[in-house]
Protein backbone atom coordinates (compact mmCIF):
# COMPACT_ATOMS: atom_id res chain seq x y z
CA UNK A 1 0.00 0.00 0.00
CA UNK A 2 2.19 2.76 -1.22
CA UNK A 3 -0.39 6.10 0.13
CA UNK A 4 0.96 9.28 -1.34
CA UNK A 5 4.20 9.00 -3.27
CA UNK A 6 6.52 12.02 -4.40
CA UNK A 7 9.20 12.44 -6.67
CA UNK A 8 12.20 13.51 -7.14
CA UNK A 9 12.81 12.65 -3.44
CA UNK A 10 16.11 15.33 -3.86
CA UNK A 11 16.86 17.97 -5.89
CA UNK A 12 19.34 20.45 -6.52
CA UNK A 13 18.78 23.50 -8.97
CA UNK A 14 20.20 26.93 -9.83
CA UNK A 15 18.83 30.24 -9.78
CA UNK A 16 16.23 30.33 -12.70
CA UNK A 17 15.67 27.01 -13.69
CA UNK A 18 12.63 25.01 -13.74
CA UNK A 19 10.92 21.57 -12.11
CA UNK A 20 7.89 20.23 -11.56
CA UNK A 21 7.82 18.03 -8.50
CA UNK A 22 5.45 15.07 -8.96
CA UNK A 23 2.47 13.92 -6.64
CA UNK A 24 0.41 10.23 -6.63
CA UNK A 25 -1.87 8.95 -4.40
CA UNK A 26 -3.61 5.70 -4.24
CA UNK A 27 -6.37 5.88 -1.91
CA UNK A 28 -8.85 7.29 -3.93
CA UNK A 29 -9.12 10.61 -2.16
CA UNK A 30 -10.69 13.58 -3.86
CA UNK A 31 -8.67 16.44 -2.25
CA UNK A 32 -4.84 16.75 -2.35
CA UNK A 33 -2.49 19.49 -1.14
CA UNK A 34 1.47 21.08 -1.58
CA UNK A 35 3.16 22.28 1.50
CA UNK A 36 6.33 23.95 2.38
CA UNK A 37 8.22 23.57 5.60
CA UNK A 38 10.29 25.67 6.34
CA UNK A 39 12.57 25.97 10.15
CA UNK A 40 10.75 28.19 12.60
CA UNK A 41 7.88 28.75 10.05
CA UNK A 42 6.05 25.52 10.11
CA UNK A 43 3.47 23.63 7.33
CA UNK A 44 2.57 25.78 4.73
CA UNK A 45 0.09 25.31 2.51
CA UNK A 46 1.14 26.36 -1.24
CA UNK A 47 -1.91 25.19 -3.17
CA UNK A 48 -4.77 22.89 -2.75
CA UNK A 49 -7.25 20.70 -5.01
CA UNK A 50 -10.07 20.28 -3.18
CA UNK A 51 -11.61 18.01 -6.06
CA UNK A 52 -10.52 16.81 -9.48
CA UNK A 53 -10.76 19.66 -11.79
CA UNK A 54 -10.19 22.39 -9.40
CA UNK A 55 -7.19 24.50 -8.05
CA UNK A 56 -7.62 27.11 -4.98
CA UNK A 57 -4.20 28.92 -3.92
CA UNK A 58 -3.28 28.89 -0.19
CA UNK A 59 -1.09 30.93 1.96
CA UNK A 60 2.00 30.82 0.11
CA UNK A 61 1.54 30.71 -3.80
CA UNK A 62 3.36 33.37 -5.39
CA UNK A 63 6.13 31.81 -7.88
CA UNK A 64 4.21 28.08 -8.26
CA UNK A 65 1.92 26.33 -10.26
CA UNK A 66 -0.09 23.53 -10.02
CA UNK A 67 -1.83 21.06 -12.50
CA UNK A 68 -4.39 18.13 -11.02
CA UNK A 69 -3.72 15.81 -13.65
CA UNK A 70 -6.11 13.28 -12.76
CA UNK A 71 -7.97 12.18 -9.43
CA UNK A 72 -4.70 10.46 -8.74
CA UNK A 73 -2.36 13.68 -9.45
CA UNK A 74 -0.87 16.54 -8.37
CA UNK A 75 1.79 17.96 -9.49
CA UNK A 76 3.50 21.26 -8.31
CA UNK A 77 5.85 23.46 -11.35
CA UNK A 78 8.45 26.17 -10.18
CA UNK A 79 8.67 28.59 -13.23
CA UNK A 80 12.23 30.20 -12.26
CA UNK A 81 13.03 28.84 -8.80
CA UNK A 82 14.58 31.26 -6.67
CA UNK A 83 16.41 30.75 -3.35
CA UNK A 84 13.53 31.75 -1.47
CA UNK A 85 11.95 28.40 -2.76
CA UNK A 86 14.62 26.03 -0.86
CA UNK A 87 12.94 24.14 1.59
CA UNK A 88 11.27 20.86 2.14
CA UNK A 89 7.91 20.03 -0.50
CA UNK A 90 5.25 18.12 0.85
CA UNK A 91 2.24 16.69 -0.47
CA UNK A 92 -0.92 15.20 1.16
CA UNK A 93 -3.54 13.97 0.47
CA UNK A 94 -7.64 13.46 2.35
CA UNK A 95 -11.12 12.90 1.98
CA UNK A 96 -12.69 15.83 0.72
CA UNK A 97 -12.28 19.03 2.59
CA UNK A 98 -15.05 20.47 2.45
CA UNK A 99 -17.49 17.58 2.73
CA UNK A 100 -19.06 15.91 5.98
CA UNK A 101 -16.69 13.39 5.51
CA UNK A 102 -13.75 15.01 6.58
CA UNK A 103 -12.18 13.71 9.79
CA UNK A 104 -8.94 15.93 9.39
CA UNK A 105 -6.43 13.24 8.26
CA UNK A 106 -4.53 14.09 6.21
CA UNK A 107 -2.17 11.55 4.28
CA UNK A 108 1.09 13.01 3.82
CA UNK A 109 4.03 12.00 1.02
CA UNK A 110 7.91 11.45 2.57
CA UNK A 111 8.86 14.47 1.21
CA UNK A 112 10.73 16.61 -1.92
CA UNK A 113 14.35 18.39 -0.56
CA UNK A 114 14.47 21.35 -3.04
CA UNK A 115 17.71 23.68 -2.68
CA UNK A 116 18.27 26.34 -5.12
CA UNK A 117 21.59 27.86 -5.85
CA UNK B 1 -5.69 37.10 11.03
CA UNK B 2 -5.88 33.14 11.70
CA UNK B 3 -3.01 32.09 14.01
CA UNK B 4 -1.68 29.14 15.84
CA UNK B 5 0.98 29.16 18.44
CA UNK B 6 2.75 26.25 20.00
CA UNK B 7 4.55 26.29 23.29
CA UNK B 8 7.60 25.40 23.93
CA UNK B 9 9.18 24.60 21.52
CA UNK B 10 11.35 22.34 22.01
CA UNK B 11 10.92 19.47 25.63
CA UNK B 12 13.41 17.22 27.02
CA UNK B 13 11.68 14.70 29.34
CA UNK B 14 12.97 11.70 31.19
CA UNK B 15 11.13 8.41 30.26
CA UNK B 16 8.06 8.17 32.81
CA UNK B 17 7.88 12.05 33.21
CA UNK B 18 4.60 13.21 32.14
CA UNK B 19 4.27 16.93 30.49
CA UNK B 20 1.72 18.83 28.37
CA UNK B 21 1.86 20.35 24.68
CA UNK B 22 0.05 23.31 24.29
CA UNK B 23 -1.90 24.81 21.24
CA UNK B 24 -3.20 28.01 21.49
CA UNK B 25 -5.39 29.62 18.39
CA UNK B 26 -6.80 32.58 17.03
CA UNK B 27 -9.34 31.57 14.40
CA UNK B 28 -12.76 33.08 12.61
CA UNK B 29 -14.46 30.16 13.39
CA UNK B 30 -13.30 26.42 13.89
CA UNK B 31 -14.47 23.49 12.01
CA UNK B 32 -11.26 21.19 13.84
CA UNK B 33 -8.34 20.99 15.22
CA UNK B 34 -5.67 18.54 14.79
CA UNK B 35 -2.90 17.04 16.20
CA UNK B 36 -0.16 15.28 13.86
CA UNK B 37 3.23 13.82 14.91
CA UNK B 38 6.68 13.81 12.76
CA UNK B 39 9.81 11.96 12.71
CA UNK B 40 12.60 13.13 11.62
CA UNK B 41 13.13 13.25 7.45
CA UNK B 42 9.33 11.37 7.62
CA UNK B 43 5.87 13.47 6.61
CA UNK B 44 3.21 14.62 9.45
CA UNK B 45 1.32 11.49 10.56
CA UNK B 46 -2.26 12.35 11.78
CA UNK B 47 -3.12 11.54 15.64
CA UNK B 48 -6.23 13.40 16.61
CA UNK B 49 -9.29 15.72 15.55
CA UNK B 50 -11.45 17.88 17.67
CA UNK B 51 -14.44 19.56 17.04
CA UNK B 52 -15.67 21.25 19.87
CA UNK B 53 -14.57 22.99 23.32
CA UNK B 54 -14.52 19.94 26.12
CA UNK B 55 -14.08 16.94 23.57
CA UNK B 56 -11.40 14.42 24.42
CA UNK B 57 -9.73 11.93 22.50
CA UNK B 58 -7.37 9.49 23.58
CA UNK B 59 -4.49 6.90 21.94
CA UNK B 60 -2.06 5.02 23.80
CA UNK B 61 -0.01 7.77 26.12
CA UNK B 62 -1.58 10.54 24.57
CA UNK B 63 -4.46 12.69 25.41
CA UNK B 64 -5.48 15.57 23.55
CA UNK B 65 -8.09 18.36 24.92
CA UNK B 66 -10.03 21.05 23.51
CA UNK B 67 -11.28 24.62 25.02
CA UNK B 68 -12.41 27.70 23.33
CA UNK B 69 -8.77 29.15 23.30
CA UNK B 70 -6.57 26.17 23.12
CA UNK B 71 -6.06 22.61 23.03
CA UNK B 72 -3.58 20.23 25.05
CA UNK B 73 -1.58 17.30 23.86
CA UNK B 74 -0.71 15.45 27.41
CA UNK B 75 1.99 12.52 27.43
CA UNK B 76 1.56 10.28 30.12
CA UNK B 77 4.93 7.93 31.22
CA UNK B 78 6.72 8.88 28.02
CA UNK B 79 9.01 6.37 26.45
CA UNK B 80 11.46 6.96 24.18
CA UNK B 81 9.76 6.18 21.23
CA UNK B 82 7.16 9.19 21.63
CA UNK B 83 9.82 11.59 20.70
CA UNK B 84 9.30 13.42 17.71
CA UNK B 85 7.78 17.02 16.57
CA UNK B 86 4.25 17.20 17.27
CA UNK B 87 2.28 19.76 14.83
CA UNK B 88 -0.98 21.44 15.89
CA UNK B 89 -3.05 22.79 13.17
CA UNK B 90 -6.58 24.43 12.87
CA UNK B 91 -9.21 24.37 10.10
CA UNK B 92 -11.26 27.63 10.51
CA UNK B 93 -14.34 27.99 7.71
CA UNK B 94 -13.11 27.26 4.85
CA UNK B 95 -10.97 24.68 2.93
CA UNK B 96 -7.55 25.51 4.69
CA UNK B 97 -5.62 24.25 7.43
CA UNK B 98 -3.31 26.35 8.97
CA UNK B 99 -0.08 24.66 11.18
CA UNK B 100 2.01 25.66 14.31
CA UNK B 101 5.45 25.52 13.94
CA UNK B 102 5.66 22.66 16.67
CA UNK B 103 6.85 21.37 19.78
CA UNK B 104 10.24 19.08 19.38
CA UNK B 105 10.15 16.21 22.08
CA UNK B 106 13.07 14.35 23.07
CA UNK B 107 11.86 11.44 26.07
CA UNK B 108 15.34 10.49 27.13
CA UNK B 109 15.66 6.92 28.52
Amino acid sequence: NAGVTQTPKFQVLKTGQSMTLQCAQDMNHNSMYWYRQDPGMGLRLIYYSASEGTTDKGEVPNGYNVSRLNKREFSLRLESAAPSQTSVYFCASSDGIGGMRFTGELFFGEGSRLTVL
Amino acid sequence: EDQVTQSPEALRLQEGESSSLNCSYTVSGLRGLFWYRQDPGKGPEFLFTLYSAGEEKEKERLKATLTKKESFLHITAPKPEDSATYLCAVQPTGNQFYFGTGTSLTVIP
